[in-house]
């Protein structure tokens, strides 16, 4: 069984260009939560997406980030024009259904550094 | 909202030896925790959660956590651990009833020598 792919697993950045990060969730997952993990802190919750709908942002700084979940496809995490700031390891999780205290799955993560 | 306190950064260990890592939580409503293990350069990995019902709760790998409500506590211990148990562990809340978004504390970094 294929466990939450993120891809790409490290990348960089010059400050000013466009991120892409993706993440296909667990089989069988509808629900994709993205986090993001800064140097020694904890992870923090960005945003929380079913297909086609994003459910809460409430974490989503408000500009230069999206997302999106499409019908078909991976999810993908967008940043634009980055600064030094958005060096961070960015997780995805997923889940079957959006119910409180189901188990989320991660992935592996993407290490974003912003040169 | 909710937040998670891990006051401990870093647990210095003897192999063998018990462990307990401690995590704290405040909430104005009634929530769910979660423990997590992150080996280096590794995602997540759920170790156990409390939902409801005993209040303690066993997990993988030998790790068990006591649900404390008048404390708010969800402290983590393994009676023995082992050099592969060195890792980063996180304590994590989500809202029961609503979207399970979670909140993590900031990790407490174990280190297990020989």
């Amino acid at each position: 069984n294929a466990g939450v792919m993120q891809n790409p697993r490290h990348l960089v950045r010059r400050r000013g260009q466009e991120a892409r990060l993706r993440c296909s969730p667990m089989k069988g997952h509808s629900h994709v939560y993205w986090y993001r993990q800064l140097p020694e802190e904890g992870l923090k919750f960005m945003v929380y997406l079913q297909k086609e709908n994003i459910i809460d942002e409430s974490g989503m700084p408000k500009e230069r980030f999206s997302a999106e979940f499409p019908k078909e496809g991976p999810s993908i995490l967008r940043i634009q024009q980055v600064v030094r700031g958005d060096s961070a390891a960015y997780f995805c999780a997923s889940s079957p259904l959006g119910q409180a205290g189901q188990p989320q799955h991660f992935g592996d993560g993407t290490r974003l550094s912003i040169l | 909202a909710q937040s998670v306190t891990q006051l401990d950064s870093q647990v210095p260990v003897f192999e063998e030896a018990p462990v307990e890592l401690r995590c704290n939580y405040s909430s104005s409503v009634s929530v769910y925790l979660f423990w997590y293990v992150q080996y280096p350069n590794q995602g997540l990995q759920l170790l156990l959660k409390y939902l409801s019902g005993s209040t303690l709760v066993k997990g993988i790998n030998g790790f068990e956590a006591e649900f404390n409500k008048s404390q708010t506590s969800f402290h983590l211990r393994k009676p023995s651990v082992h050099i592969s148990d060195t890792a980063e562990y996180f304590c994590a809340v989500s809202e029961t009833g609503t979207a399970s978004k979670l909140t993590f504390g900031t990790g407490t970094r174990l280190q297990v020598t020989l």
